[in-house]
């Protein structure tokens, strides 16, 4: 069955580095998304990307948070200059028809520590 | 602000019981909601949807409720096994974005 690849797995990194989570959606989807999941909370919506540009974004997703869809496959989440509150689990999704349609399949997350 | 929300944070169930866990929304331009499980560990998994023009949709031993005069969402396990354990999210789409809720916690008991 096809999924969602996350790498990787956890990165442990200081305040002030920059961060590069990296995600290879399903090959035949075309809208993909980042959230986040901060430890025992629930999963926040940061970024969904669409034919090359972000389509959507949330106040969270600011200045410091970029993305990118360097090749035909990677779907990457840089931070420039981590926070010790950026610190979560960061979840990529992908799906064939966006939203609109229904199912988002989920990575299995790449954890971020800042210290 | 907050829009989706579960009534409760954990439910502990005996194994082989049904469970039955509900969310509370606030937003009533939402036209469609989602159920996620999440296991330890792993991303949330896609368990069941429902648009808004529908009361009821079953999949394999699970059912979700939605009733739109009060805002509720529920979802309904039969016959709660061990591997059921888990976090369940309710989402809504909204301006072609999922929002989560807050997740409740399942216990299985065996």
């Amino acid at each position: 069955e096809p999924e969602v690849t996350q790498t990787p797995s956890h990165q442990v990194t200081q305040m002030g580095q920059e961060v590069i989570l990296r995600c290879v959606p399903i090959s035949n989807h075309l809208y993909f998304y980042w959230y986040r999941q901060i430890l025992g909370q629930k999963v926040e919506f940061l970024v969904s990307f669409y034919n090359n540009e972000i389509s959507e974004k949330s106040e969270i997703f600011d200045d410091q948070f970029s993305v990118e869809r360097p090749d035909g496959s990677n779907f990457t989440l840089k931070i420039r200059s981590t926070k010790l509150e950026d610190s979560a689990m960061y979840f990529c999704a992908s799906s064939q028809a966006g939203v609109v349609a229904g199912e988002l399949f989920f990575g299995e997350g790449s954890r971020l520590t800042v210290l | 602000g907050e829009s989706v929300g579960l009534h409760l944070p954990t439910l502990s169930v005996q194994e082989g019981d049904n469970s039955i866990i509900n969310c509370a929304y606030s937003n009533s331009a939402s036209d469609y909601f989602i159920w996620y499980k999440q296991e330890s560990g792993k991303g949330p998994q896609f368990i069941i949807d429902i648009r808004s023009n529908m009361d009821k949709r079953q999949g394999q031993r699970v059912t979700v409720l939605l009733n739109k005069t009060v805002k509720h969402l529920s979802l309904q396990i039969a016959a709660t096994q061990p591997g059921d354990s888990a976090v369940y999210f309710c989402a809504e789409r909204r301006d072609y974005k999922l929002s989560f809720g807050a997740g409740t916690t399942v216990t299985v008991r065996a």
